[in-house]
């Protein structure tokens, strides 16, 4: 069974340029994650979907981060304009349902803004 | 408001040696604990959970951990360690009536000695 699928691996940017990162996750899971991992922290969860809902946006900066779940399989997380301080990795896990009690992570996308 | 607290950012541990991880967590309602695995550019890999069964839970690569409700403790142990156990943990809990919402520790950097 294949993981969860997370591309760019590594992506450089200049600030104030946009950036995408994509998640495909494991077949059949309907509850997929983002998270933020700042250097020498644990991961902050950015946005959960249930399915093609986002059923908790709470702490997704809206002013400059978007995400998308179309059709409920893969996902897109967006950063427009990128800041300095968005320099992380930005992983992306997925469970079968809302609750299960593990969440498969993805490698991660590592962000460098210069 | 539910927090961890892991203590000490870096460990470093013989070869052979007891490796012990500390996690200390607050939750205001009983909560499903969790030890994460992140070796150098992957993902998180999960090690054991506590949800509510057994208090001594055992997991994968040898690794075990131990709910104490008194002392909100849900400590990692592993009685000898080995040079691929080199890695980072992180601590998580989750609220039993929260749907899918980590709460991830800052995490323990282990590094195993000859």
């Amino acid at each position: 069974e294949a993981g969860v699928v997370q591309s760019p691996r590594y992506k450089i940017i200049e600030k104030k340029q946009p950036v995408a990162f994509w998640c495909n996750p494991i077949s059949g899971h309907n509850t997929l994650y983002w998270y933020r991992q700042n250097l020498g922290q644990g991961p902050e969860l950015l946005i959960r979907y249930e399915n093609e809902e986002a059923v908790d946006d709470s702490q997704l900066p809206k002013d400059r981060f978007s995400a998308e779940r179309l059709k409920g399989v893969d996902s897109t997380l967006k950063i427009q304009p990128a800041e300095l301080g968005d320099s992380a990795v930005y992983l992306c896990a997925s469970s079968p349902t809302e609750g299960y009690n593990e969440q498969f992570f993805g490698p991660g996308t590592r962000l460098t803004v210069l | 408001a539910q927090s961890v607290t892991q203590l000490g950012s870096h460990v470093s541990v013989s070869e052979g040696a007891l490796v012990l991880l500390r996690c200390n967590y607050s939750s205001s309602v009983p909560p499903y604990l969790f030890w994460y695995v992140q070796y150098p550019n992957q993902g998180l890999q999960l090690l054991l959970k506590y949800t509510s069964a057994a208090t001594l839970v055992k997991g994968i690569n040898g690794f075990e951990a131990e709910f104490k409700k008194s002392e909100t403790s849900f400590h990692l142990t592993k009685p000898s360690a080995h040079m691929s156990d080199a890695a980072e943990y992180f601590c998580a809990v989750r609220r039993t009536d929260s749907w899918g919402k980590l709460q991830f520790g800052a995490g323990t950097q282990v590094v195993v000695t000859p």
